[in-house]
């Protein structure tokens, strides 16, 4: 079954530094999603991308937030400026949309555990 | 705003039973889809099982299955038979579908731990 693979699984940086987190969706999916769950709590959408461009984002997505698919299979969300307060599982999902049998496929990848010290 | 509300945040079974995990949830959409996670404490989110809205059969997915009650607005799992295995978080969520974008609102998730 096609997965949606994230790297790294864990990654740890000091505060202030720039984080790339790396997905990439199943290859004829058109739609990609990114969500952060703060441990121990539910999990909240951040942004959503489709056609090179956001299609919505979230009060958390702010401008320390960018999003891009730089290759046509890759697709990364960048902190620039980490706090602490972004600690967080951070999941990558994809989805192929929907037509007449309704909603094909939504995938989430297995997530980075992003921890900032 | 869609709201997704899970007012049970932690429920425990034994082994063979069965358990009903609530969920409700607040629109005024009539095109929607209705899912349950599983949340494995390795963390990663699988789903369970999804429910069209315009669908009035409730889904069923072997040993899970939901009774979707829409004038309500509520969406509970029903777990058959318990495994040890099902111990998890179980996150109910709702989309609706606009134009390009399918973003999904989670509830805050319902701890179950399954007991031999």
């Amino acid at each position: 079954e096609p997965e949606v693979t994230q790297t790294p699984s864990h990654q740890v940086t000091q505060m202030g530094q720039e984080v790339i987190l790396r997905c990439v969706p199943i290859s004829n999916h058109l739609y990609f999603y990114w969500y952060r769950q703060i441990l121990g709590q539910k999990v909240e959408f951040l942004v959503s991308f489709y056609n090179n461009e956001i299609s919505e984002k979230s009060e958390i997505f702010d401008d320390q937030f960018s999003v891009e698919r730089p290759d046509g299979s890759n697709f990364t969300l960048k902190i620039r400026s980490t706090k602490l307060e972004d600690s967080a599982m951070y999941f990558c999902a994809s989805s192929a949309g929907q037509g007449p049998r309704g909603l094909y496929g939504y995938t989430f990848g297995s997530g980075t555990r992003l921890t900032v010290v | 705003a869609q709201t997704v509300t899970q007012s049970q945040p932690e429920m425990s079974v034994q082994e063979a039973e069965t358990v009903t995990l609530s969920c409700t949830y607040d629109t005024s959409e009539n095109n929607y889809y209705l899912f349950w996670y599983k949340q494995p404490p390795s963390r990663q989110m699988i789903l369970v099982i999804r429910q069209e809205a315009y669908k009035q059969q409730n889904a069923t997915e072997n040993r899970f299955s939901v009774n979707f009650q829409k004038a309500a607005k509520s969406f509970s799992l029903k777990i058959s038979d318990s495994q040890l295995g099902d111990t998890a978080m179980y996150f109910c969520a709702f989309m609706r579908p606009r134009g390009s974008n399918y973003k999904l609102t989670f509830g805050k998730g319902t701890l179950l731990t399954v007991n031999p």
